[in-house]
């Protein structure tokens, strides 16, 4: 089962504006991570935030986390058009931190 | 090797036939995971292997699916009788150990069940 609900499903910006994509989780976690998906294919890790992380910041990349709301955004800023790709979010819960859970992804597509 | 290699990066089948998937995770990384995703779908998770633990096998979807991993390295998921429901790509991760979070992954396998 997903643990984590991406918002929007789908994001179409033009270059140089901002993309924010959220998402929302279920159960306590220990940490939240974020990984891009180019063409369907393998993910890679883009940026971790520990559950008493409130926000944490990686060249272009902003996450935020609220604990409270159980949710986290993922901010990139000037976004360009290698940007395209999918992005999902994954939860290490507490209990079970050894498995990640990952939600349903958003795609963003960034025109020029 | 320098990143988690899968193979076959393509597999077509007929339905009823067994596959085999395979993995080769980064040198020295203690766990392995297999996860499915369906055509413009999440991860789902599938099994995972930590060191000699028992391996958690909740997210297998039948029995018809299981997988080991041998002398702590590479890794094998068996699909037998495959249904067409079983078409996904199949992507395989690891990671160093229990202290670190971020997984890597490899290129997946495109299963395609006619």
């Amino acid at each position: 089962s997903q643990q984590g609900e991406e918002d929007p499903q789908a994001l179409s910006i033009q270059e140089g504006e901002n993309a924010t994509m959220n998402c929302s989780y279920k159960t306590s976690i220990n940490n939240l991570q974020w990984y891009r998906q180019n063409s369907g294919r393998g993910l890679v890790h883009l940026i971790l935030i520990r559950s008493n992380e409130r926000e944490k910041h990686s060249g272009r990349l902003r996450v935020t986390l609220d604990t409270s709301k159980k949710s986290s955004s993922l901010l990139i800023t000037a976004s360009r058009a290698a940007d395209t790709a999918s992005y999902f979010c994954a939860t290490a819960n507490t209990g079970t931190a050894s498995k990640l859970t990952f939600g349903t992804g958003t795609r963003l597509q960034v025109t020029l | 090797g320098a990143g988690v290699s899968q193979s076959p990066s393509n597999k077509v089948t007929e339905k009823g036939k067994d596959v085999e998937l395979r993995c080769d995770p980064i040198s020295g990384h203690t766990a392995l995971y297999w996860y499915r995703q369906s055509l413009g779908q999440g991860l789902e998770f599938l099994i995972y292997f930590q060191g000699n633990s028992a391996p958690d096998k909740s997210g297998l979807p039948s029995d018809r699916f299981s997988a080991e991993r041998t002398g702590g390295s590479v890794s094998t998921l068996t699909i037998q009788r495959t249904q067409q429901e079983d078409s996904a790509v199949y992507l395989c991760a690891s990671r160093l150990d229990r202290g670190t979070e971020k997984l890597f992954f490899g290129s997946g396998t495109q299963l395609s069940v006619l």
